[in-house]
C-alpha cells in the first residue's frame, strides 16, 4: 500500500489564486517530501520537511507538517499557468524504500 | 552533471518478449530506486538497490520482473515473457544516501520508460 495519501485526487483553480493540496501518511517517518510531476515526464524534488519541522518555506511554496496527525500540506500562492502538474508527497515506508501517494493532480486556468 | 538518464524512452515489445531497462544514476550515487506508474496514478514503488546489492525488492512481482544493479553500468530492471498488463511508465531514481536521512537526499528521477506490450 502506498505510503501517502493526497488529496484532493484533482484541483483546478485560477492563474494567482493559491493552491493547498494535502497529504497523510501512515507511519513515523524521518522527513517528507514533495514532488512534481509534468506530464509524461520524470518527477522534481521541490522541498524536504523534516520531522522535527512545522513549516518550511521555498520561493512561492510553503510546506506544513503535523506529526500528530500524521498530515501535511503543500501551499502554492499566487499560483501560475505553469504550475499546472501532478504533485505527490513521499515519504520513507520501512526503513528504506521512498513510497509515494496517488498524487494531486493540479490545473491553473489562465 | 547529466543527471538520471534511462533508456530506451520508448519501448514496445510483443507479448512473450523480453523488455531490458536500464538506468545510469547522477555521479556519486549509489543508491537506485524502481517505480511503475499507470495513466493518471501514482508512483508504485517495485525495487530499491545499491551498488551489487539488492536491498528491498517487496513492490516487486515474484515471477518474471528482476533488477540488478552491478558494480559498473546501469541498473537493469527486466521483464521476461511480457503481458499486456506489463504496460507501464517505468522511473528510475537515484540518491547519494538512503533517502530518509534528512536534508540533501532527494531522489533524481530519469524521464521514464514508456513500455508498450502489443
Amino acid at each position: 500500500s502506498q505510503q501517502g495519501e493526497e488529496d484532493p485526487q484533482a484541483l483546478s483553480i485560477q492563474e494567482g489564486e493559491n493552491a493547498t493540496m494535502n497529504c497523510s501518511y501512515k507511519t513515523s517517518i524521518n522527513n517528507l517530501q514533495w514532488y512534481r510531476q509534468n506530464s509524461g515526464r520524470g518527477l522534481v524534488h521541490l522541498i524536504l520537511i523534516r520531522s522535527n519541522e512545522r513549516e518550511k518555506h521555498s520561493g512561492r511554496l510553503r510546506v506544513t507538517l503535523d506529526t500528530s496527525k500524521k498530515s501535511s500540506s503543500l501551499l502554492i500562492t499566487a499560483s501560475r499557468a505553469a504550475d499546472t502538474a501532478s504533485y505527490f508527497c513521499a515519504s520513507i515506508q520501512g526503513a528504506q524504500k521512498l513510497v509515494f501517494g496517488q498524487g494531486t493532480r493540479l490545473t491553473i486556468n489562465p | 552533471n547529466a543527471g538520471v538518464m534511462q533508456n530506451p524512452r520508448h519501448l514496445v515489445r510483443r507479448r512473450g518478449q523480453e523488455a531490458r531497462l536500464r538506468c545510469s544514476p547522477m555521479k556519486g550515487h549509489s543508491h537506485v530506486y524502481w517505480y511503475r506508474q499507470l495513466p493518471e496514478e501514482g508512483l508504485k514503488f517495485m525495487v530499491y538497490l545499491q551498488k551489487e546489492n539488492i536491498i528491498d525488492e517487496s513492490g516487486m512481482p515474484k515471477e518474471r520482473f528482476s533488477a540488478e544493479f552491478p558494480k559498473e553500468g546501469p541498473s537493469i530492471l527486466r521483464i521476461q515473457q511480457v503481458v499486456r498488463g506489463d504496460s507501464a511508465a517505468y522511473f528510475c531514481a537515484s540518491s547519494p544516501l538512503n533517502t530518509g536521512t534528512g536534508v540533501g537526499t532527494e531522489a533524481f528521477f530519469g524521464q521514464g520508460t514508456r513500455l508498450t506490450v502489443v
